[in-house]
């Protein structure tokens, strides 16, 4: 079946420095996939998404490209702020009209200032 | 401001209790979703609305039940509490079933003695 994973963490940085967190997928067809970030005490909040293969979707500074060739989504960010400690999931949908919608297990990401 | 509001916050239960998570959506969405998160686990579906009227089961359904009288309410209902349905709860909703962004509420934390 459909599934999404993600790299181990806690990944832990310093502000400033370079952030890549892994994802990969396995899906019968074409998903859209996803990157949400949660908060502490909060949900999940959509962070990003891209539908087909080589869209790169962005927002707050945040890049993630579909791979189609490597199924892979590795979310990047330039320069981690403090503010961007949180947790980051990565998540795929299918696009048949289904209620699939798969999650990875979620990195938690620690910058410290 | 839209959302979703879930209530309570938190709850401690006894085994063997019924206990009704409440879930409300202001965003008129079609479909809507409760998932449990557990550490190491990510997010799990335990149950899903594509519309008012219309409900179907998630990866992990047993133990639970949900209703969907209206468009903007989406209760959660655990019959009798087990220790192991202790979990944050999240409830979502998305315009439509499957390949859309999803808006989560903030969680119910439930500790089940």
């Amino acid at each position: 079946g459909d599934s999404v994973t993600q790299m181990e963490g806690p990944v832990t940085l310093s502000e400033e420095a370079f952030l890549t967190i892994n994802c990969t997928y396995t899906a019968t067809g074409y998903p859209s996939l996803f990157w949400y970030v949660q908060y502490p005490g909060e949900g999940l909040q959509l962070l990003l998404k891209a539908t087909k293969a080589d869209d790169k979707g962005s927002n707050k500074g945040f890049e993630a490209t579909y791979r189609k060739e490597t199924t892979s989504f590795h979310l990047e960010k330039g320069s981690v702020q403090v503010s961007d400690s949180a947790v980051y999931f990565c998540a795929l949908s299918d696009t048949s009209g289904t209620y699939k919608y798969i999650f990875g297990t979620g990195t938690r990401l620690k910058v410290l200032a | 401001i839209a959302g979703i509001t879930q209530a309570p916050t938190s709850q401690i239960l006894a085994a063997g209790r019924r206990m009704t998570l409440r879930c409300t959506q202001d965003m008129r969405h079609n479909a809507m979703y409760w998932y449990r998160q557990d550490l190491g686990l990510g997010l799990r579906l335990i149950h899903y609305s594509n519309t008012a009227g219309t409900t179907g089961k998630g990866e992990v359904p047993d133990g639970y039940s949900v209703s969907r009288a209206n468009t903007d309410d989406f209760p959660l209902t655990l019959a009798s509490a087990v220790p192991s349905q202790t979990s944050v709860y999240f409830c979502a909703s998305s315009e439509f079933l499957g390949d859309q962004p999803q808006h989560f509420g903030d969680g119910t934390r439930l500790s089940i003695l």
